[in-house]
């Protein structure tokens, strides 16, 4: 069935490069999200990619999808202490009613 | 600035009560879900809606029921609480196509039995 699965847990220093990374396994899926969930709070919508596009770069955000391996990464420049959260990636499979599937998320600790 | 609220934000309760988790979201969004998330992370899609007078069990078994009767409001009802329904519940909504602009999730509402 539909799965979306993402490393739980990383742990990172101010000012390096954070890397999370994804795998889906519906090929039909037409966008990717990634979202930021902060302590307390709900989920935020952090970008997206249509999936006929490779790369999506925002600010300091760099979305990176290989379709063919059906892996999904977001990368965060200069980490900052505030980017500490809860990444979810999320598919919008062909099926499912057209709900997201969401991964179980990674948990990014960013270390002064 | 939120377009979908969830409250109350917090909720003690004792075990046997029954109580009333609200979600109004104002952007016109014709679908709907609750989430119950894990202390874990996980989510978990317990119920959904695709617009007025539809309402749809999600992947995890729940306790709980919901209603859709206007289309801006989908209040989630648990009848007798119990701690195994302490958990944090958010509300999301969404146009019908899942389109770019994915979900839009409240604040969450933490529960907690005793």
């Amino acid at each position: 069935g539909e799965d979306v699965e993402q490393s739980l847990f990383l742990s990172v220093r101010e000012g390096d490069s954070s890397v999370i990374n994804c795998t889906y396994t519906d090929s039909s899926s037409t966008y990717l999200y990634w979202y930021k969930q902060e302590p307390g709070a709900g989920l935020q919508l952090l970008t997206y990619i249509f999936s006929n596009m490779d790369m999506k770069q925002d600010q300091r955000l760099t979305v990176l999808l290989n379709k063919k391996d059906k892996h999904l990464s977001l990368r965060i420049a200069d980490t900052q202490t505030g980017d500490s959260a809860i990444y979810f990636c999320a598919e919008s499979p062909g099926g499912s009613q057209g709900n997201l599937i969401f991964g179980k998320g990674t948990k990014l600790s960013v270390k002064p | 600035e939120a377009d979908i609220y969830q409250t109350p934000r917090y909720l003690v309760i004792g075990t046997g009560k029954k109580i009333t988790l609200e979600c109004s979201q104002t952007m016109g969004h014709d679908k709907m879900y609750w989430y119950q998330q894990d202390p874990g992370m996980e989510l978990h899609l317990i119920h959904y809606s695709y617009g007025v007078n539809s309402t749809e069990k999600g992947d995890l078994s729940s306790e709980s029921t919901v209603s859709r009767i206007r289309t801006e409001h989908f209040p989630l009802t648990l009848e007798s609480a119990r701690p195994s329904h302490t958990s944090q519940y958010l509300c999301a909504s969404s146009e019908l196509g899942s389109g770019g602009n994915g979900y839009t999730f409240g604040s969450g509402t933490r529960l907690t039995v005793v």
